[in-house]
């Protein structure tokens, strides 16, 4: 089964608000990236996280990766049409080196 | 520079079938990943080559496998298809000679295979 798993599995949104998507594992990360995938693309790589608490922004959106390396979240404000797809996080466990994917969260924009 | 190519990008096929599917990386880029993508179960890991070697495997049963060759294109085989096999199969491709999973992967447009 999956261990890294992600919330919420949808997430419909006004143009022009903030959310936030939630990755979460039982085990230690060694590390976490972030994926979109927009509808009928492929997954195209956004960020990787490494360290400890670290926080990475790229324009609107902020990743964040947890104390403990189990957690990150994705944070994007003042969501565009643009922002439209899926966001998978993905990361190495550590207590098997395995490269786990969470579901997605997928996204739709009100405009 | 030529992002990830894969052939062919549709294939239907039959139970009990084998199919065989194509990933070119990026040019310089030796490392090179297999997932598979369905609804149910989302992406998953398949494998991972990296200089011609399988250097890491995901949960998936002895019918699926791989090679890489020395110009670091790569091909999948499913032998014996199910229907559960219907799925977006995605490779990427890295240029870190790190594990796949530790440098940006560049996913290529997928093979969509159905199973009759």
């Amino acid at each position: 089964g999956q261990q890294v798993m992600q919330i919420p599995q949808y997430q419909h949104v006004q143009e022009g608000e903030d959310f936030t998507t939630y990755c979460n594992s039982s085990t230690t990360l060694s590390n976490i990236q972030w994926y979109k995938q927009r509808p009928g693309g492929h997954p195209v790589f956004l960020i990787q996280l490494v360290k400890s608490g670290e926080v990475k922004k790229q324009k609107r959106l902020t990743f964040q990766f947890g104390e403990a390396k189990k957690n990150s979240s994705l944070h994007i404000t003042a969501t565009q049409t643009t922002d439209v797809g899926t966001y998978f996080c993905a990361g190495w466990t550590s207590n098997d080196y395995k490269l786990s994917f969470g579901a997605g969260t997928t996204v739709t924009v009100r405009a | 520079k030529a992002g990830v190519t894969q052939t062919p990008r549709y294939l239907i096929k039959t139970r009990g079938q084998q199919v065989t599917l194509s990933c070119s990386p990026i040019s310089g880029h030796r490392s090179v990943s297999w997932y598979q993508q369905t609804p149910g179960q989302g992406l998953q890991f398949l494998f991972e080559y990296f200089s011609e070697t399988q250097r890491n495997k995901g949960n998936f049963p002895g019918r699926f496998s791989g090679r890489q060759f020395s110009n670091s294109r790569s091909e999948m085989n499913v032998s014996t298809l199910e229907l559960g096999d219907s799925a977006l199969y995605l490779c990427a491709s890295s240029f870190n000679e790190g594990l796949a999973g530790f440098s940006e992967q560049f996913f290529g447009p997928g093979t969509r295979l159905t199973v009759l």
